[in-house]
């Protein structure tokens, strides 16, 4: 069955350093979609990536989905402690409608 | 905002129990969806619905069954609760298929 992959599986940053988090899937994706989980809370999401090679901004983040539709990337400029928490890319493979999600990168940011 | 709204934050339940986990959610979504999130394993797909009284497995339905009798209300049922059922149960809906999730706050059940 399809799986995706999420690098790294834990960071630590020092606040104001850049981070990026990776996602693969074995298999062509129809979207990407991306979430975040603060600690102890439940995820909630971000954004969704439709089109091969497209790139979204929200104010610091940046989200990319490849050409191929196999992979995405989340990079976040400049962390803040407010950033910390696991980040979940989540994507269905084409034909169906239900998303695989990635076991997550957990970001720890030191102040 | 939507809201999803999962009947209990913490739960304990003794082996053998049949436990009920309510989730309902408030902006006439048509899909619901329950994962079970455990460390090092993410989330991963027990039962979804795509409409009323529609159900369809996910990736580990043994030992879980559902229920959706209204469009807002969608039930996980764990038929007779074992300890390895012990986990944060997240409860999502979303508009339709082309849409992210929203999420419930979870219910952490322990069985013991």
């Amino acid at each position: 069955g399809q799986q995706v992959m999420q690098i790294p599986q834990y960071q630590h940053v020092q606040e104001g350093e850049d981070f990026t988090t990776y996602c693969n899937s074995s298999t062509t994706l129809s979207n990407i979609q991306w979430y975040k989980q603060r600690p102890g809370g439940h995820p909630v999401f971000l954004i969704q990536l439709v089109k091969s090679g497209e790139v979204k901004k929200q104010k610091r983040l940046t989200f990319q989905f490849g050409e191929a539709k196999k992979n995405s990337s989340l990079h976040i400029t400049a962390t803040q402690t407010t950033d910390v928490g696991t980040y979940f890319c989540a994507g269905p493979p084409g034909g169906s409608y239900i998303p695989t999600f990635g076991r997550g990168t957990s970001l720890i940011v030191h102040p | 905002d939507v809201k999803v709204t999962q009947s209990s934050r913490y739960l304990v339940k003794r082996t053998g129990e049949k436990v009920f986990l309510e989730c309902v959610q408030d902006m006439d979504h048509e899909n619901m969806f329950w994962y079970r999130q455990d460390p090092g394993l993410g989330l991963r797909l027990i039962y979804f619905s795509y409409d009323v009284k529609m159900k369809e497995k996910g990736d580990i339905p043994e030992g879980y069954s559902v229920s959706r009798e209204k469009k807002e209300r969608f039930s996980l049922i764990l038929e007779s609760a074992s300890t390895n059922q012990t986990s944060m149960y997240l409860c999502a809906s979303r508009p339709g298929t082309h849409y992210g999730y929203t999420f419930g706050s979870g219910t952490r059940l322990t069985v013991v």
